[in-house]
């Protein structure tokens, strides 16, 4: 009973560098999310995904791009990392609501 | 764009203790979620709202639908040490979007053993 599966866990990059986030969720959810959490501001929306093939901008999709691979799969691509990009990102899900998140990626850029 | 207030920021109570929390918008919701965070994981959802004036609990925790539509509070009773976390409030916007969520910036609970 998985849920939603986010890889990898934990993730140190240099600026400049790409790296690709997944999320896969098994509830047979048509929609879902990507999000970052920092401190003291809470979780921000980046993009999500109201159903497959449908993807829409969030609060904070600037340096972020994402795509919808099937009805289970959602990644989230940092094409050129920035320090800026340091976060705790998650990925979520829902029938509408309410959203059920994974455990989180922590990602540092140097 | 749209924000919850959430306090208290921060609660440091005695085990046992009874804990209140509330979150409040300046527009009108027609969902409230309550969640709460551990260490190093992701928010759990702990109770969903969805009419006005509805109240719901799911064990030692009740949350409530304002009768405004602008708020929602958290209840717990008799805390123990395992209620230690951050609690998230979230709101779907009556004006909004079906899939986006406000949420507030969190309560983080400490609770003496």
């Amino acid at each position: 009973n998985a849920g939603v599966t986010q890889t990898p866990k934990f993730q140190v990059l240099k600026t400049g560098q790409s790296m690709t986030l997944q999320c896969a969720q098994d509830m047979n959810h048509n929609s879902m999310y990507w999000y970052r959490q920092d401190p003291g501001m809470g979780l921000r929306l980046i993009y999500y995904s109201a159903s497959e093939g449908t993807t829409d901008k969030g609060e904070v999709p600037n340096g972020y791009n994402v795509s919808r691979l099937n009805k289970r799969e959602f990644s989230l691509r940092l094409e050129s990392a920035a320090p800026s990009q340091t976060s705790v990102y998650f990925c979520a899900s829902s029938a509408i609501q309410p959203q059920h998140f994974g455990d989180g990626t922590r990602l540092s850029i140097l | 764009g749209q924000q919850l207030n959430q306090s208290p920021q921060s609660m440091f109570i005695q085990e046992g203790e009874d804990v209140s929390m509330n979150c409040t918008s300046s527009s009108i919701f027609n969902t409230w979620l309550w969640y709460k965070q551990d260490p190093g994981e992701g928010p759990v959802l702990l109770i969903a709202l969805y009419k006005a004036g509805e109240l719901t609990s799911n064990g030692r925790l009740t949350a409530q639908f304002g009768i405004t539509r602008k708020d929602s509070f958290l209840n717990i009773s008799a805390s123990i040490p395992s209620d230690v976390g951050i609690y998230f409030c979230a709101g779907r916007d009556s004006g909004g979007s079906n899939y986006k969520l406000t949420f507030g910036k969190g309560t983080l609970l400490t609770v003496n053993p």
